[in-house]
Parts: structure tokens; C-alpha cells; sequence
């Protein structure tokens, strides 16, 4: 069974870190892209960013919003994917969430929350 | 202002039919594929359709997606009261370098 958990939601103040973490089970991680997605509270779906996988050259891609900012990384012998995410702003408050894509973002996480707020 | 249009409600009765459109670019839509998601409050999003027009298992088919050009369309036949969600549009765009979704769309079955 395909599983992906995501961890390391929380309250941060502006300004701050945070590191989300993604563990998944179930299916040959390094053989996916890894993405992470975000819903601010009353918004849409947002997409955040992309790790390819070795295969594809490992490299990543981000939202404009977060470029500069937030980090991707993958560790294919743990099978989990992080997101870094440095100088949090209040409008980064969202519900993240971890999927891995083929053509499409076919399974996710349940969803971490990150809160900025002083 | 999401890359990908969709209209931000559509209504119809139990066991009538709706459409939901999305509208896009060369960049993004007509050149990559598209899938469609359901969103239920408190839920992580569902893939309802991917690579245009494919339902995964366990989706009835219900369900349908079609795309021409930059535009796409998600068609639920038969509509439950378990329909009302929100549906997004999603895909690569090619030039941004990024994923891009519609903004939404709200389904109330009256």
C-alpha cells in the first residue's frame, strides 16, 4: 500500500525555519518525482515545488513565491523528501502536502499545518 | 490569479449532469497533461482524472475528462449529494518552469 505521511507542521514566528519532512512506504521512491502542494486556509491548491528523480537528473523546480526561500531535498535510501523552508512569511500559512507524480500527482499525504504567526 | 481558469461555482440537481471547464495556455494545457482533483474540507485532495481523460481505479465512471487545445473539461453525469466538493484542474506549464492549478470550482448539488 502506497503511504505518504508528512511531519514537522507546526506554530512558527515570521522570520523563522521550519523543516517538513515526507516518509513514504509502499512504492520504489526513487523512481518518483516528489512534489509538495499547499492550501492556505479558504484558498486553492498551490503548488510549491519538485525534486525529479536521479533518473530525471534529481534537479528541483519552485513556485515564484518561495524561490530563494524554501529548499527540496530527497533522501532515496530513507524513501523521504523534505522541504526546507527559511524566512517564513504570514502569508506561507497553509496545509502542506507531500504527493509523488508520474504524469500526475497520484497519491498524497495527509497533510501537514504550518501556521506563521508572532 | 491561478495560470488555469476554471468558474468558481456550478450548481445542479441530484442525478442531473454538470460540466466544469479549465482554461489555460500552449504553455501549459495544450502541451502537457492535464488532471482533474477533488478537495473535501479537512481531506487531502483525491485525483479524480489524469493524462486528460483516464479515470484511476476505484473511480467510477461518472467521471469523465476531455481536453481540446487549451482547454479541458470534467463532466460528472448522475450527480450525488457526495459530489459536493471542490474540484481543481491541474498540470505542468512548460514555460514557468512550474505546477499550475485552476482556482477551483465549488459544486453544490441542489
Amino acid at each position: 500500500e502506497v503511504q505518504l505521511v508528512e511531519s514537522g507542521g507546526g506554530l512558527v514566528q515570521p522570520g523563522r525555519s521550519l523543516r517538513l519532512s515526507c516518509t513514504t512506504s509502499g512504492f520504489n521512491f526513487g523512481d518518483y518525482a516528489m512534489n509538495w502542494i499547499r492550501q492556505a486556509p479558504g484558498k486553492g491548491l498551490e503548488w510549491v515545488a519538485v525534486i525529479r528523480s536521479k533518473t530525471f537528473g534529481g534537479t528541483a523546480e519552485y513556485a515564484a513565491s518561495v524561490k530563494g526561500r524554501f529548499t527540496i531535498s530527497r533522501d532515496d535510501s530513507k524513501n523521504i523528501a523534505y522541504l526546507q523552508m527559511n524566512s517564513l512569511r504570514i502569508e506561507d500559512t497553509a496545509v502542506y502536502y507531500c504527493t509523488r507524480k508520474w504524469t500526475t500527482y497520484d497519491y498524497w499525504g495527509q497533510g501537514t499545518l504550518v501556521t506563521v504567526s508572532s | 490569479q491561478s495560470v488555469l481558469t476554471q468558474p468558481p461555482s456550478v450548481s445542479a440537481a441530484p442525478g442531473q449532469k454538470v460540466t466544469i471547464s479549465c482554461s489555460g495556455s500552449s504553455s501549459n494545457i495544450e502541451n502537457n497533461f492535464l488532471s482533474w482533483y477533488q478537495k473535501l474540507p479537512g481531506t487531502a485532495p483525491k485525483l479524480l482524472i489524469y493524462e486528460n481523460n483516464k479515470r484511476p481505479s476505484g473511480i467510477p465512471d461518472r467521471f469523465s475528462g476531455s481536453k481540446s487545445g487549451t482547454s479541458a473539461t470534467l463532466g460528472i453525469t448522475g450527480l450525488q449529494t457526495g459530489d459536493e466538493a471542490d474540484y481543481y484542474c491541474g498540470t505542468w506549464d512548460t514555460s514557468l518552469s512550474a505546477g499550475v492549478f485552476g482556482g477551483g470550482t465549488k459544486l453544490t448539488v441542489l
